[in-house]
């Protein structure tokens, strides 16, 4: 079936770094999603990608849709302890685009 | 504007007995999706479900498992007679409709805990 598979697994970095991390698959996908999970909280979304190539930005945050529509990155620039948290990458099943497939996440940890 | 609300938020239920998990989607949102997650992993799909009907139950156990959305209430998955694999985090999400695939809103979660 679908899979996507992120890395890194996790993240150590300091205050004020910048951030990378990517999402990759064997199969197509025609959107990419990113949350962002806090312990005890449900996914929030960050952004979502509909078209290849494309590339978003919300405030620090920059994702990209991968051109062979098999991978995605996002970045985070000038990383802030607020943005501790598990990075997920999901994309809408080929059967079913209203079933997301998610990756097992990134986790991030920033040290002040 | 509310959010998806989740209750209860922790649940904790001896093997053989049955939970009840309650979603409410958010308003004006007709369109409800359950999520399983276990500790360290990402998110599996279950069941999507729109008003009195289920429209996806592919991810949903063959047995024991149900899911419902009523035409007034808030939306329930059940679980009968749990065992201790059913331990894990249920979320719920909702979309306003027929749209773009990410437009999905999740709630907080019930951590599920069968002792």
């Amino acid at each position: 079936g679908q899979q996507l598979n992120q890395s890194p697994q996790s993240m150590f970095i300091q205050e004020g770094e910048d951030v990378s991390m990517n999402c990759t698959s064997s199969s197509i996908f025609n959107t990419w999603l990113w949350y962002k999970q806090e312990p005890g909280e449900g996914p929030v979304l960050l952004i979502a990608l509909y078209k290849a190539g494309e590339l978003t930005s919300n405030g620090r945050l920059t994702a990209q849709f991968g051109i062979t529509r098999k991978d995605s990155f996002l970045n985070i620039s000038a990383s802030i302890p607020s943005d501790v948290g598990i990075y997920f990458c999901a994309g809408p099943s080929a059967g079913n685009n209203r079933k997301l497939i998610w990756g097992l996440g990134t986790s991030l940890a920033v040290n002040p | 504007n509310a959010g998806v609300m989740q209750n209860p938020r922790h649940l904790v239920r001896r093997r053989g007995q049955e939970a009840r998990l309650r979603c409410s989607p958010m308003k004006g949102h007709s369109h409800v999706y359950w999520y399983r997650q276990l500790p360290e992993e990402g998110l599996k799909f279950m069941v999507y479900l729109q008003k009195e009907n289920i429209i996806d139950e592919s991810g949903m156990p063959k047995e024991r498992f149900s899911a419902e959305f009523p035409k007034e209430g808030p939306s329930i998955l059940r679980i009968q007679q749990v065992v201790r694999g059913d331990s894990a985090a249920y979320f719920c999400a909702s979309s306003p409709g027929p749209g773009r695939v990410g437009e999905q809103y999740f709630g907080p979660g019930t951590r599920l805990t069968v002792t």
